[in-house]
């Protein structure tokens, strides 16, 4: 079968850093994506990996490791507009996987 | 620029009568997908169009779900006799990228619709 484990929740204080691990199992395996979502609001893309290594982008990271089947996304100097869910997505030919989502607590 | 639209916003209908779910991609979008999300979800793969070609449609959940892009641009999911078990948030997303290639993926999503079956 196809799927993705990520944690169902994550807390984190304020100007800290937190990571969320997605590990999966599909068929096949093109990349693997990261997507945020505030309640009420439309994903929203956050990276994407192919190959294995870090990828940055600001104070968003993603990194990604295809023989462990193993990826994370690293968000630093953490704000209170972070706290979100966070979902990985693995592509799967044209199709793409969504994992059950992160939701991410940040304490003041 | 414009970013997904996606029609109607909400609906609401009784059991048993047929909807039809509007997205209108970013203008230029090769790819294009149909997703469906429950509360605290993340989004479930439905059907993946490469401009008017459906090229995955493994998602839909049963013959009663259909989709169509006609001329590579708009797209419209379709529910036949809709059940009580159909009510979700529908969303497509577009991408300009070919699904499948390598490299930079952004998918770009829609508001989505609203969907309660009653």
């Amino acid at each position: 079968g196809q799927s993705l484990e990520q944690p169902s929740e994550v807390t984190a204080v304020e100007g800290a850093i937190v990571q969320i691990n997605c590990t999966y199992q599909t068929s096949g395996f093109y990349g693997l994506s990261w997507y945020q979502q505030h309640d009420g609001g439309a994903p929203t893309f956050l990276s994407y990996n192919a190959l294995d290594g870090l990828e940055e982008t600001g104070r968003f990271s993603s990194f990604l490791s295809r023989s462990d089947s193993y990826g994370y996304l690293l968000l630093q100097e953490l704000q209170m507009k972070d706290s979100a869910s966070y979902f990985c997505a693995v592509r799967d030919g044209y199709k793409i996987i969504f994992g059950k989502g992160t939701r991410l607590h940040i304490l003041p | 620029g414009a970013g997904v639209s996606q029609s109607p916003r909400y609906k609401v209908t009784k059991r048993g009568q047929d909807v039809a779910l509007r997205c209108d991609p970013i203008s230029g979008h090769v790819s294009l997908y149909w997703y469906r999300q429950a509360l605290g979800q993340g989004p479930e793969f439905l059907t993946y169009f490469n401009y008017e070609a459906q090229q995955d449609k493994s998602g839909l959940p049963n013959d009663r779900f259909s989709a169509e892009r006609p001329e590579g641009s708009i797209s419209t999911l379709t529910i036949q006799r809709t059940e009580q078990r159909d009510s979700a948030m529908y969303r497509c997303a577009s991408s300009y990228d070919r699904g499948g290639l390598a490299g930079q993926e952004t998918q770009y999503f829609g508001p989505g619709t609203r969907l309660l079956v009653l």
